[in-house]
């Protein structure tokens, strides 16, 4: 199947530092890549939707001047947690989407582990 | 409000059994179904999917099950190894803008 990789695989940071976490699409070539985070023993719950070119398109609830989300390649996406607070410590997982005719399947990242300290 | 639903967050089986995995949801506008199994501290893996237009979708050990008039979907795995010992997320989406709706999970353990 198709290969999502995500950096860092975890990080510590301090309250009020920002945050980059990047999403890749190793073997091929994603127009739309989407966040979620999950908190434990919870759902995985989408974030945002990014499309490669064009603005994100965020998901109610989700701030989108807090988390800034970059798609500027076929490969790449990336997302910006600003002003970290330790409510955003959480297990940040993106997926990039692939067409198979109409079916829509997604292939999702090993996932970060982000601790606000 | 949760459009999918999983209401048993755990089960567990005896090897080689089989191990049913229940899942519904609400919104009709939902046609395509997966199942993901997930480890902790690790992204969910594809294990198989469904579309609407099918009740039926098997894969080796992995068989989904789908009754549209009861907005029902089953995983079913047959037979069940220790290996398989995980979180199993059903998802579903209606097939235009891509968002994947999850459910809350349920965690499988197989014991030997």
């Amino acid at each position: 199947g198709a290969v999502v990789s995500q950096h860092p695989s975890r990080v510590i940071c301090k309250s009020g530092t920002s945050v980059k976490i990047e999403c890749r699409s190793l073997d091929f070539q994603a127009t739309t890549m989407f966040w979620y985070r999950q908190f434990p023993k919870q759902s995985l719950m989408l974030m945002a939707t990014s499309n490669e070119g064009s603005k994100a398109t965020y998901e109610q609830g989700v701030e989108k001047d807090k988390f800034l989300i970059n798609h500027a390649s076929l490969t790449l996406s990336t997302l910006t947690v600003t002003s970290a607070h330790p409510e955003d410590s959480s297990f940040y997982i993106c997926s990039a989407r692939v067409r198979q005719g109409l079916n829509n399947e997604q292939f999702f990242g090993p996932g970060t582990r982000l601790t606000v300290l | 409000d949760q459009q999918v639903k999983q209401n048993s967050p755990s089960l567990s089986v005896q090897e080689g059994r089989i191990s049913i995995l229940n899942c519904d949801y609400t919104n009709s506008m939902f046609d395509y179904f997966l199942w993901y199994k997930k480890y902790p501290a690790e992204g969910p893996t594809f294990l198989i999917s469904i579309s609407s237009i099918k009740d039926k979708n098997e894969d080796g050990r992995f068989t989904v099950f789908l009754n549209k008039s009861a907005k029902h979907l089953s995983l079913h795995i047959v037979p069940s190894q220790p290996g398989d010992s995980a979180v199993y997320f059903c998802a579903a989406s209606d097939n235009q803008g891509g968002k994947l709706i999850f459910g809350q999970g349920t965690e499988l353990s197989v014991k030997p």
